[in-house]
Order: C-alpha cells, then sequence, then structure tokens
C-alpha cells in the first residue's frame, strides 16, 4: 500500500528557510517522478516542483524558482522540498505527490498524494 | 501557463441529484486532464486522469468527459461521501495547472 508521509512544516519568518520531508512506503521514490503541490489558505491547489527518476532533472513554477530546491535521498526512501528566502505567500499546505504512469510525456497527473504538511510564514 | 477555468465555482445539490462541473483550458490541451476530490485535511484523490478514465478503486458514478479545451466531470447520483471541493488539472505541457475548484454543498 502507497502512503506518502509530509514532515517539516511549522511556523517560519520571512526570509528564512525550511526543508521538507516526505517519506515512502510502499513505492520506490527513485523509481517515479514525484512532484511537491501546495493550496494556500482560501486558495486552490499549485504545482511546485518536480523530479525526475534520474534525479537530474528538475523544475519549478515560477514563483519558487531560484529559492526552492526539489531533492531526494533513495537510500531513505524520502524526497525533500528545501525551502530559502521564504515570503508570505508561501504560506500554504505542502504536498508531495507521485505522478501516475500515463502522462503526457511532458508532465503528468497524481495518482497518490501525502495528507500534507502546514507552513505558516509569521514575523 | 495553461490557465483552467471550472464553473461553477460553488455549487449546492442534494443527495441523489446529478452533478456536472465544466472546466475549460485557455487553450487545447488534448486529453490530458485529471479530476480530484478533496476534502478538508485529507489528501486530494484521484478520480478521473486521461479526461475519461476511471481511476481504480473510484464508484463509476463518476464520469468524465470532453476533449481540446472543454471537459465535464459528472456525478450521476450524489451520495453524502462526495460532498467536497473538485479540481480538474492540465498536464499538456511541462507546467502542470490546476482549475479554482468547485465546492461541492449540501443543499
Amino acid at each position: 500500500q502507497v502512503q506518502l508521509v509530509e514532515s517539516g512544516g511549522g511556523v517560519v519568518q520571512p526570509g528564512r528557510s525550511l526543508r521538507l520531508s516526505c517519506a515512502a512506503s510502499g513505492l520506490t521514490v527513485n523509481n517515479y517522478v514525484m512532484h511537491w503541490v501546495r493550496q494556500a489558505p482560501g486558495k486552490g491547489l499549485e504545482w511546485v516542483a518536480v523530479i525526475a527518476t534520474d534525479g537530474i532533472d528538475k523544475m519549478y513554477a515560477d514563483s519558487v524558482k531560484g529559492r526552492f530546491t526539489i531533492s531526494r535521498d533513495n537510500s531513505r526512501n524520502t524526497l525533500y522540498l528545501e525551502m530559502n528566502r521564504i515570503r508570505p505567500e508561501d504560506a500554504a499546505i505542502y504536498y508531495c505527490a507521485r505522478e501516475g504512469p500515463h502522462g503526457s510525456g511532458r508532465c503528468g497527473y497524481f495518482d497518490y498524494w501525502g495528507q500534507g504538511t502546514p507552513v505558516t510564514v509569521s514575523s | 501557463d495553461i490557465q483552467m477555468t471550472q464553473s461553477p465555482s460553488t455549487l449546492s445539490a442534494s443527495v441523489g441529484d446529478r452533478v456536472t462541473i465544466t472546466c475549460r483550458a485557455s487553450q487545447s490541451i488534448n486529453n490530458w486532464l485529471a479530476w480530484y476530490q478533496h476534502k478538508p485535511g485529507v489528501a486530494p484523490k484521484l478520480l478521473i486522469y486521461g479526461a475519461s478514465s476511471l481511476e481504480s478503486g473510484v464508484p463509476p458514478r463518476f464520469s468524465g468527459s470532453g476533449s481540446g479545451a472543454e471537459f465535464t466531470l459528472t456525478i450521476s447520483s450524489l451520495q453524502p461521501d462526495d460532498f467536497a471541493t473538485y479540481y480538474c488539472q492540465q498536464y499538456n505541457n511541462y507546467s502542470p495547472t490546476f482549475g479554482q475548484g468547485t465546492k461541492v454543498e449540501i443543499k
């Protein structure tokens, strides 16, 4: 049974850093394209970042490019999101998600999601 | 980025009603569209991919249709567990985008 469990969220000051983790079970993260998606309070879902199976190809939403880094540790079967220079608009629940098997070749949909970890930005 | 627009934003319905949600893309996305159900505090759940393919384990009262730039999600007979927010998502290009969501409320 696939399970994704996010952690690492909390209250952070603007300009500071935070690292989110997503521990996987029932799947091997390096065998799948993995994503981070977020939902700001009262808003809809927003895609944040993706890491390919090779661990090298990564892409980011324009809103986080240059500040966030997606990575994974195969030995720990864990996905990460390093968040730097955090802004108030980064406050959200952050979800990790597995990409499903029938994507377009350019991107895909998300067939398994974690329950999310909340990030609050406050001085 | 491809913009996704859902309608309505909120929908009030009763158990047993047939419910239809529309999703329009700002350009053609072929059939690269997914639908999700989301409840507060719970992981989003994939319902439909490829515009009309039902994800394994999803009840057949959910169905998706459409192609190009206009799509619909239909719930044939609304059940108590179906009151939630529904999102469409395109995956035609390298930057996936979601609709703003449709909240299905109890009438």
